[in-house]
């Protein structure tokens, strides 16, 4: 069965540093989607992204934040220089569109911000 | 905000079923009920959605009231596996990007 697929399953980073984070969606996937999870907190909206372009962001999605699909099968997260704050479980998802446009989400990264 | 409501937790006996209750009493004539589960800090796991019909698939089955008010989730056979926070979830199904809004959820524990 197709799945969404991240990596790293865990990153340690340094306070101001750049991370991206990697996600394979689904492969006849068109909508892409990333959250992010603090310990202990609910499943929270970042970004959206069809056709090249973000379709909607939440306001946690600054400009210290940018995503890409830089060829035909990965979709990236970029966080230009993270914080203490910016520490959560990063979980991709993807859906096909179209009238069975059910999401699936990929394991997630663990990000560690020192 | 999530426009669901969930007890925050129930248990329930291996082998037995388990009902998961959700209230969405502000949901609109376009918009679904999604189940989600999330299992320790994994990746949120679709089971089910449905618009006002009952909706049954190998996972679980979902059952919906009539003026769509309300619904229940329920697992036939509970097991071990099956603990987990469990998400409902509505949203419109436009057939593009739309995002999930998730709420608290309810931990399920299932026991031995």
């Amino acid at each position: 069965e197709p799945e969404v697929t991240q990596t790293p399953s865990h990153q340690v980073t340094q306070m101001g540093q750049e991370v991206i984070l990697r996600c394979v969606p689904i492969s006849n996937h068109l909508y892409f989607y990333w959250y992010r999870q603090i310990l202990g907190q609910k499943v929270e909206f970042l970004v959206s992204f069809y056709n090249n372009e973000i379709s909607e962001k939440s306001e946690i999605f600054d400009d210290q934040f940018s995503v890409e699909r830089p060829d035909g099968s990965n979709f990236t997260l970029k966080i230009r220089s993270t914080k203490l704050e910016d520490s959560a479980m990063y979980f991709c998802a993807s859906n096909i569109g179209g009238t069975t446009d059910t999401q699936y989400f990929g394991p997630g990264t663990r990000l560690t911000v020192l | 905000d999530a426009k669901t409501t969930q007890p925050p937790s129930m248990d329930c006996a291996e082998g037995r079923a388990a009902n998961l209750p959700c209230n969405h009493s502000t949901i609109s004539g376009n918009e679904y009920v999604y189940w989600y589960r999330q299992i320790h800090s994994q990746g949120p796991q679709y089971i089910i959605h449905g618009l006002k019909n009952n909706e049954t698939n190998e996972m679980a089955s979902l059952i919906i009231t009539e003026d769509r008010k309300s619904s229940t989730l329920i697992l036939p056979h509970a097991t071990l596996r099956d603990t987990a926070v469990y998400y409902c979830i509505v949203r419109a199904r436009q057939g593009g990007s739309e995002k999930l809004v998730f709420g608290k959820g309810m931990k399920l524990t299932v026991n031995p």
